[in-house]
């Protein structure tokens, strides 16, 4: 089946430009979660969303970037007035919904490479 | 605080030269232990969930076992196509962070 996709593959704005970066999640999958990943580093929690609520919004790093998710489905991640630090890879991953106290592993899609110049 | 710690940063091996990567963790209550494979370019994919201590789980020439304070995936006989950043991350109790380790890079030579 499908796995996770997201768009775009990349992007190269201007420092003090708003950029969206899109995420469709494998369908069924009520868990999603935004990772970043700079050069060389692992992997950095952003936000996770059961359905459409983000009950851990923690990994956010300024008030520049919010996300939101539709029906449960596709999110979008914004940064306002990006700045040359956000340059990364933003990583989108849906999983099963948390049961009792079983954790599902995550499946990544591949990615938007965000360029500020 | 929580914290995944992965070693070598690097890893550099013969084809057929087996190996272990090593992931050390402090967690406030282990969830979830998983592994892991990045491709350059590419997203990661998972390999293994590992639940509690003692527990081991194989995939063709991977190995993944699991103690109260360590994780190590054991590379048996590697491959050049084994070649990947390997990425460890915990899952704590009462959280829906997944805390992630910065990986071994593992290249393996014809």
């Amino acid at each position: 089946g499908a796995g996770v996709s997201q768009s775009p593959s990349n992007k190269v704005t201007e420092k003090g430009k708003d950029v969206e970066l899109r995420c469709d999640p494998i369908s069924g999958h009520t868990a999603l979660y935004w990772y970043r990943q700079s050069l060389g580093q692992g992997l950095e929690f952003l936000i996770y969303f059961q359905g459409n609520s983000a009950p851990d919004k923690s990994g956010l790093p300024s008030d520049r970037f919010s996300a939101e998710r539709t029906g449960g489905s596709v999110s979008t991640l914004t940064i306002q007035r990006t700045q040359q630090e956000d340059s990364a890879v933003y990583l989108c991953a849906s999983s099963l919904l948390l049961a009792g106290v079983v954790p599902y592993e995550q499946y990544f899609g591949p990615g938007t490479r965000l360029t500020v110049t | 605080e929580d914290q995944v710690t992965q070693s070598p940063e690097a890893l550099r091996l013969q084809e057929g030269e087996s190996s272990s990567l090593n992931c050390s963790y402090t967690v406030s209550g282990l969830r979830g232990l998983f592994w892991y494979r990045q491709d350059p370019g590419k997203g990661p994919e998972f390999l293994f969930t590992l639940y509690s201590a003692g527990e081991e789980k194989e995939k063709e020439r991977l190995k993944a076992t699991l103690t109260k304070k360590e994780s190590f995936l054991h590379i048996t006989a590697p491959k050049p196509e084994d070649s990947a950043t390997y990425l460890c991350a915990a899952r704590n109790t009462g959280g829906f962070k997944t805390i992630f380790g910065a990986g071994t890079r593992l290249f393996v030579k014809a």
